[in-house]
């Protein structure tokens, strides 16, 4: 079935310094989004996208999608204390119907 | 705004003992999920619904049945409960048609001893 692979799984930055999340699929995805879950609270829905080599950007995150839709990347610039959480890419597939492939997570931790 | 909640938050229950999770939505979305979530596992998929009555597995569902008898309740039920499910379990609405944005409840808590 489809496998979907999140890199690093923990990384801890200094305050200010740059983050960067990888996600890989074995398919081509039709859609991939990304969620951030905070520290004891549930997943929340960051964004989605969809078309070959999308970029996105929501103030100091962005989004990236392959050429090939079989990966995405989540680049935060300037690092926060709020941005502390684990960051989670999620895929569809053409082979899905209705779900959603999770990665494992990567676990930001920021030293102020 | 999509609304959920999950009922218990926390439950403590023994291993062989049914145990029932309850989602429930204040609007009428289609497809609703249950996932689990365990250390070094992230978010895996036990069993979804794409309408009343239509409900199919996901990639962990051994050991677990759902109903949904009406739009805004989709309920998860562990018929005998094994150690092995203890976890936090997420039920999730899609907000934007099929595999679209999903909305998150606050999770319930099982702890099977």
């Amino acid at each position: 079935g489809q496998q979907v692979m999140q890199i690093p799984q923990y990384q801890h930055v200094q305050e200010g310094e740059d983050f960067t999340t990888y996600c890989n699929s074995s398919t081509t995805l039709s859609n991939i989004q990304w969620y951030k879950q905070r520290p004891g609270g549930h997943p929340v829905f960051l964004i989605q996208l969809v078309k070959s080599g999308e970029v996105k950007k929501q103030k100091r995150l962005t989004f990236q999608f392959g050429e090939a839709k079989k990966n995405s990347s989540l680049h935060i610039t300037a690092t926060q204390t709020t941005d502390v959480g684990t960051y989670f890419c999620a895929g569809k597939s053409g082979g899905s119907n209705y779900t959603l492939t999770f990665g494992k997570g990567t676990l930001l931790t920021v030293n102020p | 705004d999509a609304g959920i909640t999950q009922s218990p938050r926390h439950k403590v229950t023994e291993t062989g003992t049914p145990v029932t999770l309850r989602c429930h939505q204040t609007e009428n979305h289609r497809y609703m999920y249950w996932y689990r979530q365990d250390p070094g596992h992230g978010l895996r998929l036990i069993h979804y619904s794409y309408g009343v009555k239509d409900t199919d597995k996901g990639e962990v569902s051994d050991g677990y049945s759902v109903s949904r008898s009406k739009t805004e309740d989709f309920l998860l039920t562990l018929e005998s409960a094994t150690s092995s499910q203890t976890s936090v379990y997420f039920c999730a609405i899609g907000l934007a048609g099929v595999v679209g944005e999903l909305f998150f409840g606050e999770g319930s808590r099982l702890t099977v001893l």
